[in-house]
């Protein structure tokens, strides 16, 4: 109950193309739904974040997509470029006796190709 | 501001030595948390501490694994003895009182 599953695996688009990664989770405690860009030998970085009291959150080009009553959440990415190349988790998390800690999925190795 | 420090970056360790891994939270952050990452993996929670507190260390090996957040200085994982199976990348997070969490560089751990 505590995991994220995370799709797909890898993926492989087009300069200027839509770059989407899906997740779906089923504890219904988690109230987080944060999304990290990792970079090869480097820390996870916060792209964007939503809470279930939402169903869309837009930051520049990332928009996070969600749905509660499926327990789904989608990262979208519009125009992708090369940069954006990286590898991308879902997590989600929720506040339980003074912790938030986060339960991530097993990550989206995203390449743009130029 | 600087970020979250970690070190060392690498650390080679042979088996049955330890290692020990320290994270300076950003400024202001009076909370930390450790993840592991296995090659081609997520991150999974390891422990969550305070300052001289540990609120939650359900995600740590029981036995060989310790970490430590003391009143002045960084937050420490220990593992004693290790094993090939410690290979990893450890990172640690820090926090306000929100949820969001800035993640470290990570400590690339090598056990030959």
């Amino acid at each position: 109950q505590q995991q994220v599953k995370q799709s797909p695996q890898s993926l492989i688009v087009q300069k200027g193309g839509i770059s989407i990664i899906n997740c779906a989770y089923e504890n219904t405690a988690f109230d987080y739904f944060p999304w990290y860009q990792q970079f090869p030998g480097k820390g996870p970085a916060l792209l964007i974040a939503i809470r279930p009291d939402v169903s869309e959150k837009k930051e520049g080009r990332f928009t996070i997509s969600f749905n509660k009553s499926a327990k789904q959440f989608s990262l979208h990415i519009m125009d992708s470029q090369p940069g954006d190349s990286a590898t991308y988790f879902c997590a989600a998390s929720s506040y339980m006796q003074g912790a938030q800690k986060l339960v991530f999925g097993q990550g989206t190795r995203l390449t743009i190709n130029p | 501001n600087a970020g979250v420090m970690q070190n060392p970056r690498h650390l080679v360790r042979r088996r049955g030595q330890e290692a020990r891994l320290r994270c300076s939270p950003m400024k202001g952050h009076s909370h930390v948390y450790w993840y592991r990452q296995l090659p081609e993996e997520g991150l999974k929670f390891m422990v969550y501490l305070q300052k001289e507190n540990i609120i939650d260390e359900s995600g740590m090996p029981k036995e060989r694994f310790s970490a430590e957040f003391p009143k002045e200085g960084p937050s420490i994982l220990r593992i004693q003895q290790v094993v090939r199976g410690d290979s990893a990348a450890y990172f640690c997070a820090s926090s306000p009182l929100d949820n969001e969490q800035f993640f470290g560089p990570g400590t690339r751990l090598t056990v030959l």
